[in-house]
């Protein structure tokens, strides 16, 4: 069983749509980053967060200790923001990064 | 801003040949770490180094070394390429992990190795 679990793996939606990217883990953590991979591109973080919710433009980022769940929303979502989003996992026991496998997200015009 | 830079953002090299790849950040980032992306297999840790001379295998380490004689510096050695080597190869860095300063993680574009 993966210690982190995206969901989904594959979003199509249409330019102007709502997203919602879920991600669970099963480990202690200290801190969770998201990021993201445009085609061919290196990967750049979007948030680190360790409680509560964080807002950049047209992204936030939740998280739920409680629940080991966190969520990245995209609102209006547009074309360029296609990519691989990806979460991963700080654990608080030793700060060994545990990666999820990524949701690739299609926008179409 | 903190920067990444890979040396190479392509190689082609044949079987038995010996790779190096070469990651420089400008930020004082204690932590480095190299990553192979793989399609359906996401980021696997290769090593992650937390301070000059330091390294520590991460997932997969077979078939790789690593330096890091100097801060800024961390380099990914293949000594003897093969084809299963053939990836995309990920640097990264970050401030020390502890406590409550977690280290956002900033990457370079990555480099991708073809292995003939």
């Amino acid at each position: 069983k993966n210690e982190v679990e995206q969901s989904p793996q594959n979003l199509t939606a249409q330019e102007g749509e709502f997203i919602t990217i879920n991600c669970s883990y099963s480990v202690g953590i200290s801190a969770l980053h998201w990021l993201q991979q445009h085609p061919g591109g290196g990967i750049v973080s979007l948030f680190m967060l360790s409680s509560g919710k964080k807002k950049h433009g047209r992204l936030i980022a939740t998280i739920n200790i409680q629940e080991k769940h966190s969520s990245l929303h995209i609102t209006a979502s547009h074309p360029r923001d296609s990519a691989v989003y990806i979460c991963a996992v700080l654990m608080d026991s030793n700060y060994q990064l545990i990666w999820g496998a990524g949701t690739k997200l299609i926008i179409k015009p | 801003d903190v920067k990444v830079t890979q040396s190479s953002r392509y190689l082609v090299k044949r079987t038995g040949e010996k790779v190096f790849l070469e990651c420089v950040q400008d930020m004082d980032h204690e932590n480095m770490f190299w990553y192979r992306q793989d399609p359906g297999l996401g980021l696997r840790l290769i090593y992650f180094s937390y301070d000059v001379k330091m390294k520590e295998k991460g997932d997969i380490p077979e078939g790789y070394s690593v330096s890091r004689e100097k801060k800024e510096r961390f380099s990914l050695i293949l000594e003897s390429a093969s084809t299963n080597q053939t990836s995309m190869y990920l640097c990264a860095s970050s401030l020390e992990f502890s406590g409550a300063n977690t280290g956002e993680l900033f990457f370079g574009e990555g480099s991708r190795l073809t292995v003939l």
